[in-house]
């Protein structure tokens, strides 16, 4: 199946400080990738979903100004938080789809970045 | 909204015993299912799918029945082996290409 990469794999920061996390498709083109957080002994809760070349749409409740997702190219989304704090610290899951996702489009999955704010 | 409740773990089961997951869903329209398995260290992997009532998703030994008439997408495996140790997510999407999951099930396979 396609694989997809997430870099780092876990990251501890200062509180105030701004952490990016990428998200690589490896070896096919997505055209649609998907943030995720999943707090522990929870489901996986969307962020946003973002699209090649264009602006991310954030679910609800999601501050689309801490939580910055930028798509560049058809293999890379990068997912920075901004001015950090402990609440944001979670598990950040990142998928991606070829074709959009959804009823008959699987979504591949990253492994996973441990965010810990001190 | 669409939601999906899946029964807690941990399950610890011995080798070769039979597994069932229950999941059922709340969604408005045709939603498909789906099974997502999370081994260690590793990303959500797609373990099997349905798409429509009365489909049966399979792989690996595992099964699962969409049931429209109990809104459920019970996981089965007749035989669990060590290997199948995983935290295990039951999935659905309606119309559009949001994923909603529950809150996954850890299963633990002992010799």
């Amino acid at each position: 199946g396609a694989v997809v990469s997430q870099h780092p794999s876990w990251v501890i920061c200062k509180s105030g400080t701004s952490v990016k996390i990428e998200c690589r498709s490896l070896d096919f083109q997505a055209t649609t990738m998907f943030w995720y957080r999943q707090f522990p002994k929870q489901s996986l809760m969307l962020m946003a979903t973002s699209n090649e070349g264009s602006k991310a749409t954030y679910e609800q409740g999601v501050e689309k100004d801490k939580f910055l997702i930028n798509h560049a190219s058809l293999t890379l989304s990068t997912l920075t938080v901004t001015s950090a704090h402990p609440e944001d610290s979670s598990f950040y899951i990142c998928s991606a789809s070829s074709q959009g996702g959804g009823r008959y489009n699987e979504q591949f999955f990253g492994p996973g970045t441990r965010l810990t704010v001190l | 909204g669409d939601s999906v409740t899946q029964m807690e773990g941990p399950v610890t089961l011995s080798e070769e015993a039979f597994l069932t997951i229950n999941c059922t869903y709340t969604a408005t329209g045709y939603p498909s299912l789906f099974w997502y398995v999370q081994y260690p260290g590793e990303g959500l992997q797609l373990l099997l799918k349905a798409t429509k009532a009365d489909d049966k998703g399979s792989n690996k030994g595992f099964e699962a029945t969409y049931r429209k008439e109990t809104t459920s997408f019970h996981l089965e495996k007749g035989s669990v082996q060590v290997s199948d140790s995983a935290v295990y997510f039951c999935a659905l999407t309606g119309g559009g290409n949001k994923l909603t999951f529950g809150t996954g099930t850890q299963l633990k396979v002992e010799l």
